[in-house]
């Protein structure tokens, strides 16, 4: 396994469009998260997945934010409407299931730009 | 409160000793973690503490942790120019497995 990817790596779009992003994380991994990070400041916790299940949402995600692992595996994330605000890397990490200490393995991410 | 302070930037000589400073308010932090950010790379961890300990050490990386003033600290050694990065330390709480950050400082190592 070569880690977590996610797809894309860049994405420009134009306000009110929708995007979507891909997450694939490491195979055996039960737990999956998204953060969004902004220019000079570090990664906000967005969701979180535990296999299918989604257990835990920051209030960060607006309605226009959707996640999901329909299958435990991959994961999307959808941003309808996008703005300006959105703009911003969105990091996919995994990590085994167990008790802490538990690293979590990040991804390249993926950079929004909405015009 | 979930803040995490960490001073912006730090400068050093190739083979001096850095020291990242990193303040945080929630006290019911279990571990605590620094991981380290590349242009272009995801996140990668470093190191961790765990909260009843004061001082962890591995290789050239040493972590002190004041629990009472809720400070903690990265010591790098003989820094080089491949440790120019942004460093962040995080925590995970006992309750919830997400991570929260800090602000980041990013490490600059002039050769």
């Amino acid at each position: 396994d070569t880690g977590v990817s996610q797809d894309p790596r860049h994405k420009i779009t134009k306000r009110g469009q929708n995007v979507t992003f891909r997450c694939d994380p490491i195979s055996e991994h039960n737990r999956l998260y998204w953060y969004r990070q902004t220019l000079g400041q570090g990664p906000e916790f967005l969701t979180y997945f535990q296999n299918e299940a989604q257990l835990e949402k920051s209030r960060l995600l607006s309605d226009r934010f959707s996640a999901e692992r329909p299958k435990g595996s991959f994961s999307t994330l959808e941003i309808q409407r996008t703005e300006q605000g959105d703009s911003a890397m969105y990091l996919c990490a995994s990590s085994p299931t167990g008790l802490p200490p538990i690293e979590q393995y990040f991804g390249p991410g993926t950079r929004l730009t909405v015009t | 409160g979930e803040d995490v302070e960490q001073s912006l930037f730090l400068s050093v000589r190739e083979g001096d000793s850095s020291v990242i400073n990193c303040t945080y308010t929630d006290s019911s932090s279990t571990y605590l973690y620094w991981y380290k950010q590349e242009p272009g790379a995801g996140l990668q961890l470093l190191t961790y503490i765990f909260s009843n300990m004061d001082m962890k050490q591995d290789q050239r990386l040493t972590v002190l942790l004041n629990k009472k003033d809720k400070h903690l600290s990265l010591r790098i050694a003989d820094t080089q120019t491949g440790d120019s990065a942004i460093y962040f330390c995080a925590y995970h709480g006992g309750a919830t497995n997400k991570l929260i950050f800090g602000t980041g400082t990013l490490l600059a190592v002039q050769p």
